[in-house]
This record gives structure tokens, sequence and C-alpha cells, in this order.
């Protein structure tokens, strides 16, 4: 069946950059999602990749795809404290229920 | 402002209560998703609608139900069959197409066993 999975826990100090990984399952996924979720709040969108991309940069985010691995990851640079969440990895399922498949998220701490 | 409206924040449940948790949405979305959150577990899928009047099981339905008899409103109900409620709910939608925009979640609501 399907499955993502990233790593729990992610440290880094202000101003370095945060790297997130995560590993997905379903081969003919078209779209791979990060999204972020502070405390206590519902999920925002962060960024999308298209399966046929290598990589997308949107301001401080890098998207990298290695669809050869099935693996993402999300680069954020000069990483704030304002950064600190959780960060969720989900794929797109390639049926009509547009189901997400999501990761169990990725905990960033930005130590000052 | 178009969005995902969760109602309540916070719910406490007696043991045996059912309850009902609120989701309205005003995007126009025919797609809508219920999530349970637990600590470390991620979103795992309770139900889903892909139109008025019709819902699909997801991954861990069991104790719980669900109605869609409009198109911006999908309530779900924690039933006392369900053993081990509490958590964190969110709701989801999407637009017809589904991709690529995603979901757009509401806040959530955290639901509590007393």
């Amino acid at each position: 069946g399907e499955d993502v999975e990233q790593s729990l826990f992610l440290s880094v100090r202000e101003g370095d950059s945060s790297v997130i990984n995560c590993t997905y399952t379903d081969s003919s996924s078209t779209y791979l999602y990060w999204y972020k979720q502070e405390p206590g709040a519902g999920l925002q969108l962060l960024t999308y990749i298209f399966s046929n991309m290598d990589m997308k940069q949107d301001q401080r985010l890098t998207v990298l795809l290695n669809k050869k691995d099935k693996h993402l990851s999300l680069r954020i640079a000069d990483t704030q404290t304002g950064d600190s969440a959780i960060y969720f990895c989900a794929e797109s399922l390639m049926d009509s229920s547009y189901k997400l498949i999501f990761g169990s998220g990725t905990r960033l701490l930005v130590r000052p | 402002d178009g969005g995902i409206t969760q109602s309540p924040k916070y719910l406490f449940r007696k043991e045996g209560q059912n309850v009902t948790l609120s989701c309205e949405q005003n995007l126009n979305h025919d797609a809508m998703y219920w999530y349970r959150q637990d600590p470390g577990q991620g979103l795992r899928l309770i139900y889903y609608s892909q139109i008025v009047n019709d819902f699909q099981k997801g991954d861990i339905a069991e104790g719980y139900s669900v109605s869609r008899e409009k198109k911006e409103s999908f309530p779900l109900t924690v039933t006392s069959a369900q053993k081990n409620p509490t958590a964190f709910y969110l709701c989801a939608s999407t637009p017809p197409t589904g991709r690529p925009t995603g979901y757009t979640f509401g806040s959530g609501t955290r639901l509590t066993v007393v």
C-alpha cells in the first residue's frame, strides 16, 4: 500500500539551512506536497512539485525530487525561529479520490 | 474571505456520549475530508466525500459517522463505539480537479474524553 516516511525530529541553529527528507512508495504519484503545522493549528500548504520536475524553488524554500529513489526533500534557507513547526510531506494518489497520503511529520526546532 | 471553519475548537466528551464536530467551507469545493491526528502518527483518514449525498470510509472509519447533505457542510460524529477518541481532528477540502493545489485545512478541533 501507499506509505510516506519522514524522520521525526530536526534541530538547527537560527540562520542555518534546514533539510527535511521524505520517502514515498507510490511511483504513480503525480504531485507531492509540503505542509507546515504550527502548534494547535491546521496544516498550511507551503509548496508542491509535479512529478516530472526535479526541483522547485520558492523564495527560501527549495524542493528536490528524486523520482527514481522516491525521495523528496525540503530545504529552508536562512532558517528563522518562526520556522519552528511540524512539516508534513504528502503524496497524491493517482485515482479520482484526490486523497493525499501524509507522512508522520518532522518536528523542526530552530535554536536561537 | 473563503475558507474552512471548524467548530468547536475544544470539545470534551463523557464516556458513552456521541459528539458532533462541525466543518463548513465557503470555497465551493466538491471534495471534503476528515483526518485524525495523534502525536507522532501523522494524519489518518477517517471519511471523505467527493459529492453531496455520497461519502466513503477512510482507513479508520470505525466508531465515526458522517453526512454530506450540503456541499458546504461535512459534519463528523464521534460515536460511543469509538474507544479512544481523544485526538486532534482536522477537516479539509479540495476543488474539483484536486491537483495541484492540494487541500485547504480548517484549524482543527481538539476532542478530549473526560
